[in-house]
């Protein structure tokens, strides 16, 4: 099945930094990317998402790069500021005779320290 | 637009006691998943409806947890009898179809099995 590794698992930066976070996967047939936010005591909420077939994807100070041939996409987070704490979660899901397996990584707790 | 609903908030039961959780989607949502997520990890995809039917059930430990949509709408997961293993917190999810993969969380039941 879907293996998906999330690097780092824990993360700080100052107020106004950029955070990088690394998601790898294994299986070459997944072909949708989402990025989830969870805070404290809250569902995971969808920050972005990038599909197989786009390279990049940006909005506002948040942005996704997908590298398919190398099995990995990466979360950017520019400017960082205190609400942007919380735990990052990747998933990575694909179609099989299922229907979709959505596979979430094991998160990253993102500390912006002001 | 309303979220996606779920109750109780929290449970407390001990184990071998029998638990329920119910879910309702947004309005129209015909795509309808719960996860589990252990505490300090990702969620985990327990269960997919279409609609009333059972897309994916093959991560459900179906000895113990049942599930269900009977009219396409709200749905409850059952645990019976609850181990201490099955503390966590139990999120649904709703999506447009399965095709459209955007889901939207629920805040989760959080359930401690003592």
């Amino acid at each position: 099945g879907e293996n998906v590794e999330q690097h780092p698992s824990t993360l700080s930066v100052q107020e106004g930094d950029s955070a990088v976070i690394k998601c790898t996967y294994s299986d070459s047939a997944s072909n949708y990317f989402p990025w989830y936010k969870q805070e404290l005591g809250k569902g995971p909420q969808l920050i972005i998402d990038i599909r197989s077939n786009v390279g990049e994807k940006k909005d506002q100070r948040i942005a996704v790069t997908l590298n398919k041939t190398a099995k990995h996409f990466s979360l950017h987070i520019t400017e960082t500021q205190p609400e942007d704490s919380a735990v990052y979660f990747c998933a990575v899901t694909s179609r099989d005779n299922y229907g979709q397996n959505f596979v979430f990584g094991p998160g990253t707790r993102l500390s912006v320290l002001p | 637009e309303a979220g996606v609903a779920q109750s109780p908030r929290y449970k407390i039961i001990e184990k071998r006691q029998s638990v329920a959780f119910w879910c309702n989607p947004i309005s129209g949502h015909a795509t309808l998943y719960w996860y589990q997520q252990i505490l300090g990890q990702g969620p985990k995809l327990l269960i997919q409806f279409q609609n009333n039917g059972v897309v994916d059930d093959s991560q459900l430990p179906k000895d113990r947890f049942s599930a269900e949509r009977l009219k396409g709408v709200d749905s409850t997961l059952k645990i019976q009898p609850a181990k201490l293993e099955d503390s966590a917190v139990y999120l649904c999810a709703s999506s447009v179809n399965i095709a459209k993969n955007i889901q939207y969380f629920g805040a989760g039941t959080r359930l401690s099995v003592l």
